[in-house]
Formats: C-alpha cells, sequence, structure tokens
C-alpha cells in the first residue's frame, strides 16, 4: 500500500515566519509534487520534483522554495509566510511518466495552515 | 496552455437519480484524462482513468475528443457518493514528468 505522509495535519504560523511543511514517501517514485487546494480554485501546481535535487515550478510557485535532498522526502518552504498562503496544502507522488504505465498520482493527507 | 474545466461547483441530487458531472479541457495533444475524488475526512484518490475504460463504484467516464469533454457519469447515485470530485488532465510524454493539470472540483452531494 503506497503510503505519502505529512509532518503535520494543522500547522498556524504567524506573518513573516519560515515555514517547513515535509513530505515522505515510502514507494520509491521518482516524481513528488506539492499543491494547494482552495475553494473554488481546485488544485494548483506549487513545484514538482523528478529527481533528487531536480525541481521544476508549478503555476504558481512565487513566495515558495522546494528542497529535495532524498529520495523520498521533499519539502516546501515559505521563506516569510503571508496571509494570503493560508490553505490547505497536499504532497503527492508517482512514477516517471510512461506509456502504459498506471501514472497515477498518490496523495498525502494534507496539511492546513493558518497564517495569522 | 492545457486548461480543464468543471463548470459546477455544486450538484446536488437525491439518491437514486442519475448524476453527470462535467469536465472539458483544452490542450493540443492526446491527453491522459483522470477523475479524482476526496471524500470527508479522506485523503484525495483515483477514481477512474480513460485509459483503463472502467468502471468504479458504477462511475464511467467517456473521453470525447470531438467535444473535448471527460463526464463523469452514474446511473443511480447513492449517498455514499457525496464527496468533492476532480477532473484533470495529464500532458503526454515530452519534459511534463507526470503534471497534472485540476480543475476547479464539483461538490457532489447525494440526498436520502
Amino acid at each position: 500500500d503506497v503510503k505519502v505522509t505529512q509532518s503535520s495535519r494543522y500547522l498556524v504560523k504567524r506573518t513573516g515566519e519560515k515555514v517547513f511543511l515535509e513530505c515522505v514517501q515510502d514507494m520509491d517514485h521518482e516524481n513528488m509534487f506539492w499543491y494547494r487546494q482552495d475553494p473554488g480554485l481546485g488544485l494548483r501546481l506549487i513545484y514538482f520534483s523528478y529527481d533528487v535535487k531536480m525541481k521544476e515550478k508549478g503555476d504558481i510557485p512565487e513566495g515558495y522554495s522546494v528542497s529535495r535532498e532524498k529520495k523520498e522526502r521533499f519539502s516546501l518552504i515559505l521563506e516569510s509566510a503571508s496571509t494570503n498562503q493560508t490553505s490547505m496544502y497536499l504532497c503527492a507522488s508517482s512514477f516517471r511518466q510512461r506509456e502504459g504505465r498506471k501514472n497515477e498520482q498518490y496523495f498525502g493527507p494534507g496539511t492546513r495552515l493558518t497564517v495569522t | 496552455a492545457q486548461r480543464v474545466t468543471q463548470p459546477e461547483k455544486l450538484l446536488s441530487v437525491f439518491k437514486g437519480a442519475p448524476v453527470e458531472l462535467k469536465c472539458n479541457y483544452s490542450y493540443s495533444g492526446s491527453p491522459e484524462l483522470f477523475w479524482y475524488v476526496q471524500y470527508s475526512r479522506q485523503r484525495l484518490q483515483l477514481l477512474l482513468r480513460h485509459i483503463s475504460r472502467e468502471s468504479i463504484k458504477g462511475f464511467t467516464a467517456d473521453l470525447n475528443k470531438g467535444e473535448t469533454s471527460f463526464h463523469l457519469k452514474k446511473p443511480f447515485a447513492q449517498e455514499e457518493d457525496s464527496a468533492m470530485y476532480y477532473c484533470a488532465l495529464m500532458s503526454a510524454g515530452g519534459t511534463s514528468y507526470g503534471k497534472l493539470t485540476f480543475g476547479q472540483g464539483t461538490i457532489l452531494t447525494v440526498h436520502p
């Protein structure tokens, strides 16, 4: 059974704080993703990584950075948290895309971040 | 640029009624399309993918390339189908790395 875990379910931070969200997967997946989930906007991709130390910007990378030092772990960093970053953050992982492969993304339980 | 549109934010039906959740996409190539579901207090999970042409929990979805649609259907809705549903598109090959583009989501409520 695929397991994607996130370090916190709920987090409350103050404006200007540096925030770390951690994600770990145990399926040896090459790809890892960070999304934010907001009502009416769906899931929006912040950053993704297709290999250790490799990263690509998603659709909304501003205000975020990421780190992937080990294959199983992908961290999302808010350098200076702001109130508009209050959201649900979802991590996901998948195998590298291959034709004929299932190409399914597996999601973590989410971290609800509130910035006050 | 690829885009996925789910025109209904909310959809309410009664138990036993047919249900259709709409999804339209724009993509120049040959997409791979998915439906993901999130039940209350559970994580987002794959419901079905168009390549498999499968029926999961009574749901089916047919890719209509002419209309660029991938609507999700079930002939007889059940209360346990109440959830948030997302349509998603994966661009094929190249440097896409299996990225998904999600629609805005539709909250389905099935009343007893």
